[in-house]
């Protein structure tokens, strides 16, 4: 069955460093990837999404990814975290079985310490 | 205005009774989908409509069901609501182009006491 593993349930990074959120799927041919974010108490904004072709994506807001097959991984990255990055940040495969719907990782809560 | 609106956006409601959550879109998408996030869960979805005869349940459709009024409303509905139902419930749309996006709602808080 297809899934969405996000191994850090909460990180902290300090404002103007570097961050790395997780994501690893599991998918038996090339997916479709997603990351979204949630501010505290807003909806989901897309962040960035691969489909093929160039394995480093960018994004909004700074925001880069890179899909490394062997890896089965899709990780976020940003080169210096500001305050306001401070949220809920969800990756997500398009389902096989259910047309375009998205399975979604559990979620990684982002803090920024100043 | 915002492409995707859901009403209400908080609603208190007791055990056993009906309830009815409200997505308009105005995208012109054909897909129409019903998450429920809950803490530590992430997004799981519930129902989904590639138009307005085509109707599909998800991962966790037991307990609820939807109408798609027209291309640009569906509604979510807890028959008998019950307090594992507490969740807070996002509509999305997307367009017919397997390389789409999908757009989100702003949710709606649901508690059942």
């Amino acid at each position: 069955a297809q899934s969405v593993t996000q191994p850090d349930i909460h990180i902290t990074v300090s404002e103007g460093a570097s961050l790395e959120l997780r994501c690893n799927y599991s998918y038996g041919a090339t997916p479709y990837l997603f990351w979204y974010v949630q501010s505290p108490g807003q909806g989901l904004q897309l962040l960035l999404k691969y489909f093929s072709g160039d394995t480093l994506v960018q994004g909004i807001k700074g925001f880069e990814a890179e899909f490394k097959r062997s890896q089965s991984s899709f990780n976020l990255r940003k080169p210096s975290v500001h305050w306001s990055d401070a949220a809920e940040y969800f990756c997500a495969v398009r389902a096989n079985q259910a047309g375009t719907a998205l399975i979604f990782g559990k979620g990684t809560t982002l803090s920024v310490s100043s | 205005d915002a492409d995707v609106t859901q009403t209400p956006r908080n609603r208190i409601t007791k055990t056993g009774k009906r309830i009815m959550l409200e997505c308009s879109q105005t995208k012109g998408h054909d897909r129409m989908y019903w998450y429920r996030q809950d803490p530590g869960l992430g997004l799981r979805l519930i129902y989904y409509s590639f138009d307005v005869k085509d109707i599909n349940k998800g991962e966790i459709s037991d307990g609820y069901s939807v109408s798609r009024q027209a291309q640009a409303k569906f509604s979510l509905s807890l028959e008998s609501a019950i307090p594992n139902q507490t969740a807070l419930y996002f509509c999305a749309t997307s367009d017919w182009d397997s390389y789409n996006e999908q757009f989100f709602g702003p949710g709606t808080r649901l508690t059942v006491l």
